[in-house]
C-alpha cells in the first residue's frame, strides 16, 4: 500500500528553527509537496521537490532523498504566525496525490 | 485569496436532508478536485474532473454525487448522509490532471459539515 509519515504534533519557540519530517512509501514518484494549513483556513502551498537536494526559500527550505523515501521542512526564525498543520504529499506513478495527516506545530513566545 | 471560493462555509443537516456544496475557481484550470479532510487523517480524494469530465471516483458512496457543469464550477450534491460524514469537504482545483510532474493544487477553505 502507499503510506506517508510525520508527526502528529511538535511544539517549538518562537525564533527558534524546527524540522519537520515525511518518510514516504509509494508506487512511482513524480515530486513531493509541502503544504501549510491554519486552523479552519485552505492548504497553500509552500514547495515542491522532485530531485534530492535543498531547496530554499525565505525562511522555508524543503529537503527531498528519493532513495531514502525521505523528505523534511525546514523552519527557521518562526513566527507565532507559523502555528499551523504542515501537509506532505507525494505524487505517485499515475501523478495522483498521496496525504500524510498533517504536522500540527505549535509556537511558544 | 487563493482563487477558489466554496459555498457555504459552513452547513448543518440531518440525515434525511439534501443539500449541495459549491465551489468555483477563478484560475482558469481545467483539473477539479473534492477532498474530504477528517480530524487527524490524511486528506482523502474523492472525485477529480478534468475538461469537465470525471477522470477517478474513489470509491465514494452513492449518497455523494457530483457535477461539473463547466471547467469554473464543481458541486457536491448530498443525501441521506451518515453522522460519519461530518468533517471539512475541500475543492482544489490545478492546470489539468494529466501529466505534468509539477501540478500544484489550489485550494478552496472548505465547508464545515455536520450531519446530526
Amino acid at each position: 500500500g502507499q503510506n506517508i509519515d510525520q508527526p502528529t504534533e511538535m511544539t517549538a519557540t518562537e525564533g527558534a528553527i524546527v524540522q519537520i519530517n515525511c518518510t514516504y512509501q509509494t508506487s512511482g514518484f513524480n515530486g513531493l509537496f509541502w503544504y501549510q494549513q491554519h486552523a479552519g483556513e485552505a492548504p497553500t502551498f509552500l514547495s515542491y521537490n522532485v530531485l534530492d537536494g535543498l531547496e530554499e526559500k525565505g525562511r522555508f527550505s524543503s529537503f527531498l532523498s528519493r532513495s531514502k523515501g525521505y523528505s523534511y521542512l525546514l523552519l527557521k526564525e518562526l513566527q507565532m504566525k507559523d502555528s499551523a498543520s504542515y501537509l506532505c504529499a507525494v505524487a505517485d506513478s499515475n501523478y495522483q496525490l498521496i496525504w500524510g495527516a498533517g504536522t500540527k506545530l505549535i509556537i511558544k513566545p | 485569496e487563493t482563487g477558489v471560493t466554496q459555498t457555504p462555509r459552513h452547513l448543518v443537516m440531518g440525515m434525511t436532508n439534501k443539500k449541495s456544496l459549491k465551489c468555483e475557481q477563478h484560475l482558469g484550470h481545467n483539473a477539479m478536485y473534492w477532498y474530504k479532510q477528517s480530524a487527524k487523517k490524511p486528506l482523502e480524494l474523492m472525485f477529480v474532473y478534468n475538461f469537465k469530465e470525471q477522470t477517478e471516483n474513489n470509491s465514494v458512496p452513492s449518497r455523494f454525487s457530483p457535477e461539473c457543469p463547466n471547467s469554473s464550477h464543481l458541486f457536491l450534491h448530498l443525501h441521506t448522509l451518515q453522522p460519519e460524514d461530518s468533517a471539512l469537504y475541500l475543492c482544489a482545483s490545478s492546470q489539468d490532471r494529466g501529466t505534468s510532474s509539477y501540478n500544484e493544487q489550489f485550494f478552496g477553505p472548505g465547508t464545515r459539515l455536520t450531519v446530526l
